[in-house]
């Protein structure tokens, strides 16, 4: 079980615009910034979204990060098929002295 | 070009030992935290440990407390993880990422290797 929880699966059909949440508690989304993090199997992961709400160089403005509170959200808009992917959060955890990741969010491209 | 290399994966026994390294290149090693993040098979992410510049700030995931030592060698630039009475369920693939510059509980996993694999089984 996931410190961070986020939705197991997510889909879209190309074009439309797809949101992940991941649900934290005040010692880790409460009091840190949330990162994300994209996977395609068979790769290294790839860091999407830090602070928040900046996006690396290199990363299309179509991803998007917010927070509120013990909660953030990750927006892809303008959904293409290379998005396919797992989807992460992550943020320091106060309480256990570690970071903790979410269980992963499977994005399928209808 | 950035890169970090992870190498000493293989098949190991349960209760066997293993140490992983990872070769950076392309920036100034000493300069950043570092980390150890796994995927067991199927499942997701798990960050393992990490270890800061001068290496005197070092933490470890919970369940992996006593059995793995994380550990650098900024002259070789260097990374280590020394793994310990190993079980079925570290079977994972090792990542070896870099951290930022400041402070380990706001760093943002920027860089990652392609990833080493552990097999534990009998």
């Amino acid at each position: 079980q996931s410190v961070l929880t986020q939705p197991p699966s997510a889909s879209g059909t190309p074009g439309q615009r797809v949101t992940i949440s991941c649900s934290g508690s005040s010692s880790n989304i409460g009091s840190y910034t949330v990162n994300w993090y994209q996977h395609l199997p068979g790769t290294a992961p790839k860091l999407l979204i830090y602070s928040n709400n900046q996006r690396p160089s290199g990363v299309p403005d179509r991803f998007s990060g917010s927070k509120s509170g013990t909660s953030a959200s990750l927006a892809i808009s303008g959904l293409q098929s290379e998005d396919e992917a797992d989807y992460y959060c992550a943020a320091w955890d106060d309480s256990l002295d570690n970071w903790v990741f979410g269980g992963g969010a499977k994005l399928t491209v209808l | 070009e950035v890169k970090l290399v992870e190498s000493g994966g293989g098949l190991v026994k349960p209760g066997g030992s293993l140490r992983l390294s990872c070769a950076a290149s392309g920036f100034t090693f000493s300069s950043y935290n570092m980390n150890w993040v796994r995927q067991p098979p199927g499942k997701g992410l798990e960050w393992v440990s990490s270890i800061n510049t001068p290496s005197d700030y070092i933490y470890y995931a919970d369940s992996l407390k006593g059995r793995f030592t994380i550990s650098r060698d900024n002259a070789k630039d260097s990374l280590y993880l020394q793994m310990n009475s190993l079980r079925v369920e570290d079977t994972a693939v090792y990542y070896c990422v870099r951290g930022g510059v400041g402070a380990q509980r706001i760093d943002v996993f920027d860089i990652w290797g392609q990833g080493t694999m552990l097999t534990v089984s009998s």
